[in-house]
């Protein structure tokens, strides 16, 4: 399995501000993903950033990968309301890589 | 649009009841999976399936049972629901040969065993 482990566990911030997440995983992947999950919804495919990548942008959202610490960032630019979500990093590849998942980071963006 | 479907948003069910929670995936992925989340520990892989009839133990298979009769179709059976399996239960899929293995998710079931 591709464990991914979110840091910090919770994170409350006002519009307008950037909010950055951090993921630390254990063994080697094809790639690292990125999602968001909606109080009480399921999990939402954000973004994703192969291991041969660095950075990664979409929109507000920023991804760094740094394959030797086994970490990757994900930084929300010019935080909303709406934003507010839990998000979850996974470890992935292709074919039938086992994705798992850390407890995520809570994020709370106050209007 | 492309869409996993758990049958049920919310089920209340009694102790050592059998409860099946059905997941239809509309993609024609190969791969399924069956996850429950709790609070303060995150997601945690009950069981997946590769195929059609095949499935695999996950981290927390105790209590629990799958079936994948049909390639769209991965169902999570509780044989006899307990107290502790109170929870939401995520079903997601995903394609396998693809080099990213992105899930998708279905919207959740959330489970109360009284």
């Amino acid at each position: 399995s591709q464990q991914g482990e979110e840091d910090p566990q919770a994170l409350s911030i006002q519009e307008g501000e950037n909010a950055t997440m951090n993921c630390s995983y254990k063994t080697s992947i094809n790639n690292l993903q990125w999602y968001r999950q909606n109080s009480g919804r399921g999990l939402v495919h954000l973004i994703l950033i192969r291991s041969n990548e660095r950075e990664k942008h979409s929109g507000r959202l920023r991804v760094t990968l740094d394959t030797s610490k086994k970490s990757s960032s994900l930084l929300i630019t010019a935080s909303r309301a709406a934003d507010t979500a839990s998000y979850f990093c996974a470890g992935g590849g292709g074919g039938s890589y086992i994705p798992t998942f850390g407890r995520g980071t809570s994020l709370i963006v106050h209007p | 649009d492309v869409k996993v479907t758990q049958s049920s948003r919310y089920l209340v069910k009694r102790t050592g009841e059998k409860v099946f929670l059905e997941c239809v995936q509309d993609m024609d992925h190969e791969n399924m999976f069956w996850y429950r989340q709790d609070p303060g520990l995150g997601l945690r892989l009950i069981y997946f399936s590769y195929d059609v009839k095949m499935k695999e133990k996950g981290d927390i298979p105790e209590g629990y049972s799958v079936s994948r009769e049909k390639k769209e179709r991965f169902s999570l059976i509780l044989e006899s629901a307990s107290t502790n399996q109170t929870s939401m239960y995520l079903c997601a899929s995903s394609r396998q040969g693809a080099d990213t293995g992105e899930l998708f998710f279905g919207e959740g079931s959330r489970l109360t065993v009284l």
